[in-house]
């Protein structure tokens, strides 16, 4: 049974600095990887989605890495702006059962 | 293009009543998802549908629940009778030709 980690559970930074949220998951038989971000009392946004036979995706100032034989999954963040405080979810798919991990809680201060 | 719709946003109801919550795709989205999070838990898969069939329903947590999707456009997901510990967000989410899974707002479900 696919299980999925985030760590931390909350991270607060001040604006500006560049920062790591981190996922791990025990089944490293993925069919891909997807970061998502949830704002309070909204939805989720879909950030990137890494395809098992990719290591990286890039958007804008967002970078996610997967390393499928560990079994992890890194989504960097570069120059943080208060704009980036929400909570920050990784979600494993196998065979269409996605796995969400619990989410990282960030704050960026101004 | 609208994204995807969930109704109501918040729902209030006694342990023992009946809730149907809804989910509108995104027009030509084959693939339908629902999910749950209750409370101080990771969101949970529920249910698959491709078109009206249910592709895979493992996630459902017991009987009470039932979800349909007539005619492969909108989905409707009732509990009956509801229980206390099915309070949570129930989210929809849908996929058409790529990967990426769209996310609704969820349907904030109390029940007292």
């Amino acid at each position: 049974k696919q299980e999925v980690t985030q760590i931390p559970a909350a991270l607060s930074v001040p604006e500006g600095e560049n920062l790591v949220l981190n996922c791990s998951f025990t089944d490293s038989a993925i069919y891909n990887l997807q970061w998502f971000r949830q704002d309070p009392g909204k939805g989720l946004t879909s950030l990137l989605l890494i395809q098992s036979s990719q290591r990286e995706q890039t958007s804008g100032r967002l970078n996610a890495s997967l390393d499928k034989s560990s079994g992890r999954s890194t989504l960097y963040i570069a120059a943080s702006q208060p704009g980036d405080s929400a909570t920050y979810l990784c979600a494993v798919n196998n065979n269409n059962d996605m796995r969400f991990g619990a989410g990282t809680r960030l704050t960026v201060k101004p | 293009e609208a994204g995807v719709t969930q109704f109501p946003s918040h729902s209030v109801i006694e342990k023992g009543q009946t809730v149907t919550l809804r989910c509108d795709p995104i027009s030509g989205h084959d693939n339908l998802y629902w999910y749950r999070r209750v409370m101080g838990k990771e969101i949970k898969f529920l249910l698959h549908f491709v078109k009206e069939s249910k592709q895979d329903e493992s996630g459902m947590p017991n009987n009470r629940f039932l979800a349909e999707r007539t005619g492969g456009t909108y989905s409707t997901l009732k509990v009956q009778p509801a229980e206390l510990e099915d309070s949570g967000v129930y989210f929809c989410a849908t996929r058409g030709s790529t990967d990426t899974q769209y996310f609704g707002p969820g349907t904030r479900l109390t029940v007292l």
